[in-house]
């Protein structure tokens, strides 16, 4: 099935540095979301991106439109523990559908 | 507000059997979607309903059905099971309208097909 591009696919950083990811689609999106998903769990919605050109944050997370609209960043300020996780973005496809990114894994080095 | 849920979370089935999952959205919320999320293929879209209409389908065998209620509970039905159906399914709700489009996920049922 269609997926977007998420990047880095996985990745280790210590306590308290920021981390930025980043996911790519083949189209332009006007909406994008961003979630979090621990094991076992259902994904959980970090942050909606629905106007280019702004910031939009949620606490330590940031995320914005990139300049094509084809591509999407959330960064993570300061990292905790309990950032751990797979993080994953999603777009609209046609009506009334998402696709979703392939994850990135992010642990944490306390 | 209480969130999505879904029951039950943890099924054990056999191949060739059936299965029905079960999805309560948040309250007011009109729009149920499906997903699977499998290892390797991620997570992939199956099907949307509002006000109890399908209007729109994921890429999936006919195996997979659902339908939705006039409470807006959906459920999703797999038939003839086959191993590969094995997967975290996940139920989302919005409010469905043009507007805002956020999807909330539910916690998942996890099916494992034997």
């Amino acid at each position: 099935g269609q997926q977007l591009n998420q990047s880095p696919q996985s990745m280790f950083i210590q306590e308290g540095e920021d981390v930025s990811m980043n996911c790519t689609s083949s189209s332009i999106f006007n909406t994008w979301l961003w979630y979090k998903q621990d094991p076992g769990e259902g994904p959980v919605l970090l942050i909606a991106l629905y106007k280019a050109g702004e910031l939009t944050s949620n606490g330590r997370l940031t995320a914005q439109f990139g300049i094509t609209r084809k591509d999407s960043f959330l960064n993570i300020s300061a990292s905790i523990p309990s950032d751990v996780g797979i993080y994953f973005c999603a777009g609209p496809s046609g009506t009334y559908k998402y696709i979703f990114g392939t994850g990135t894994r992010l642990k944490v080095l306390a | 507000k209480a969130g999505v849920t879904q029951t039950p979370r943890y099924l054990i089935k056999t191949r060739g059997q059936q299965v029905t999952l079960s999805c309560s959205p948040i309250s007011g919320h009109r729009s149920v979607s499906w997903y699977q999320q499998t290892p390797g293929q991620g997570l992939q879209f199956l099907f949307e309903y509002f006000s109890e209409t399908q209007r729109n389908k994921g890429n999936f065998p006919g195996r997979f059905s659902g339908r939705q209620f006039s409470n807006s509970r959906s459920e999703m039905n797999v038939s003839t099971l086959e191993l590969g159906d094995s997967a975290l399914y996940l139920c989302a709700s919005s409010a469905g309208t043009s507007g805002r489009r956020e999807q909330f996920f539910g916690p998942g049922t996890r099916l494992t097909v034997l």
